[in-house]
């Protein structure tokens, strides 16, 4: 069984300059995590969907991040402009969660390391 | 809010040595508490878990017991390898929202 897939690994880019990064979760988990990793921190969350609703977004710094998860699958991250601020690991999870019912266990991806210069 | 505290790293040990990574947790409700690893250049991995008060989650050769009256996850394990080497985050999950805090996560080390 594939695991969560991100991509681009590495990303390099120049202050106020637009990334965007994106996953594709396990087949068949309906609820998708994005977490940013400081240098020597955990993972934070910062938004997680349910399907194509983002459920919980209050922790996205919203004048300069987006996502979506159009068609409920795969989804985006992005960040325009970015800031020196921004440089840590994107880290993207997913799991199968129902009414009623919730797997536990979040299946991450190997992250996206972004450097802000 | 809740929040999860580890001991701070890193921390070395010899190949076959006795390993404890302490946790303590903060916590309204009646959180789920785990234990996810992750190796260098991979993403985290779930080690073991524990639901409820009293319960003891074991993976590989790694233990963590949930205890209620001390608010503590404390992951052991008897003889560490160096395959072991790695960071540890501990994390709580609180039953309410579908959400993982946590901890700032300890390097573990060890050498042959």
């Amino acid at each position: 069984e594939a695991g969560v897939v991100q991509s681009p690994r590495y990303k390099i880019i120049e202050k106020k300059q637009p990334v965007a990064f994106w996953c594709n979760p396990i087949s068949g988990h309906n609820t998708l995590y994005w977490y940013r990793q400081n240098l020597g921190q955990g993972p934070e969350l910062l938004i997680r969907y349910e399907n194509e609703e983002a459920v919980d977004d209050s922790q996205l710094p919203k004048d300069r991040f987006s996502a979506e998860r159009l068609k409920g699958v795969d989804s985006t991250l992005k960040i325009q402009p970015a800031e020196l601020g921004d440089s840590a690991v994107y880290l993207c999870a997913s799991s199968f969660q129902t009414s009623g019912f919730s797997s536990y266990e979040q299946y991450f991806g190997p992250g996206t390391r972004l450097t802000v210069t | 809010g809740d929040s999860v505290t580890q001991m701070e790293g890193p921390v070395t040990l010899s190949e076959e040595a006795f390993l404890t990574i302490n946790c303590t947790y903060t916590a309204t409700g009646y959180p789920s508490l785990f234990w996810y690893v992750q190796y260098p250049g991979e993403g985290l991995q779930l080690l073991l878990k524990a639901t409820k008060a009293d319960d003891k989650g074991s993976n590989k050769g790694f233990e963590a017991t949930y205890r209620k009256e001390t608010t503590s996850f404390h992951l052991e394990k008897g003889s560490v390898q160096v395959s072991d080497s790695a960071v540890y985050f501990c994390a709580l999950r609180d039953g309410g929202y579908n959400k993982l805090i946590f901890g700032a996560g300890t390097r573990l080390a060890v050498h042959p």
